[in-house]
């Protein structure tokens, strides 16, 4: 099976510019998590998707925003970028239950991540 | 509130044994996983506790106390390549991961 993909890898921007960046699950999966990375905070929780609906959301400004296609592929959305959203965006997909979470079947496998520079 | 607690670096030698504590004071706990995460590279699975007690899976093995909060990885015979950040996170009943700030394991010859 192939595993998580993200595109693109790296992606310079500038201050003030939005930015999509997009994920593709591993087959069978309908979870998609978004998470930040930076040295200072290390991972953050951005949001979880799961059949087309937001399921859970962490503490990040309204500037982050994300949707999921009927394919269970992700796309998440920085707009007005600050200096500050320079960091490792990474997506994990997990098969997802519809309600109390099993851990065992909801292992999330992480893709390689997009290095997003802010200038 | 969330908190998860671990060492912020280790250093052990090859062949060595490391063990690398994590204590966490999370609401809503449903188990904890470990995670791997080499230098540029994405964070990969290890391991996966929800019950108290020990979980071996070849070099590495993980032991969850849930009354206490406080899970451990081991990492038996350490290899070169064993060098990276180990991740300590908690899940809740949805799924949600909440990540520690990692520990950095480095392997001297």
């Amino acid at each position: 099976k192939a595993g998580v993909t993200q595109t693109p890898r790296y992606l310079i921007k500038t201050r003030g510019q939005q930015v999509t960046l997009s994920c593709s699950p591993i087959s069978g999966h309908r979870s998609v998590s978004w998470y930040q990375q930076t040295p200072g905070q290390g991972l953050q929780f951005l949001f979880e998707y799961f059949s087309e609906t937001q399921r859970n959301k962490g503490n990040f400004p309204g500037r982050f925003s994300g949707r999921q296609f009927s394919n269970s592929r992700s796309e998440m959305n920085v707009s007005t970028l600050e200096l500050g959203d320079s960091a490792l965006y990474l997506c994990a997909s997990s098969l997802g239950g519809g309600g109390q979470h099993v851990p065992h079947t909801d292992t999330q496998y992480f893709g390689p991540g997009t290095r997003l520079t802010v200038l | 509130g969330q908190n998860i607690d671990q060492p912020t670096e280790m250093t052990a030698t090859e062949g060595a044994i490391v063990q690398i504590n994590c204590t966490y004071q999370t609401s809503g706990f449903n188990g904890l996983f470990w995670y791997q995460q080499h230098a540029g590279e994405a964070p990969t699975f290890l391991s996966y506790n929800v019950l108290d007690g020990l979980e071996e899976k070849g070099r590495f093995s993980s032991f969850l106390s849930r009354s206490k909060g406080y899970s451990y990885l081991l990492l038996k015979e350490l290899q070169m390549k064993d060098s990276a950040s180990y991740l300590c996170a908690t899940t809740d009943s949805w799924g949600k991961l909440q990540f520690g700030a990692g520990t950095q394991v480095v392997v001297t010859p």
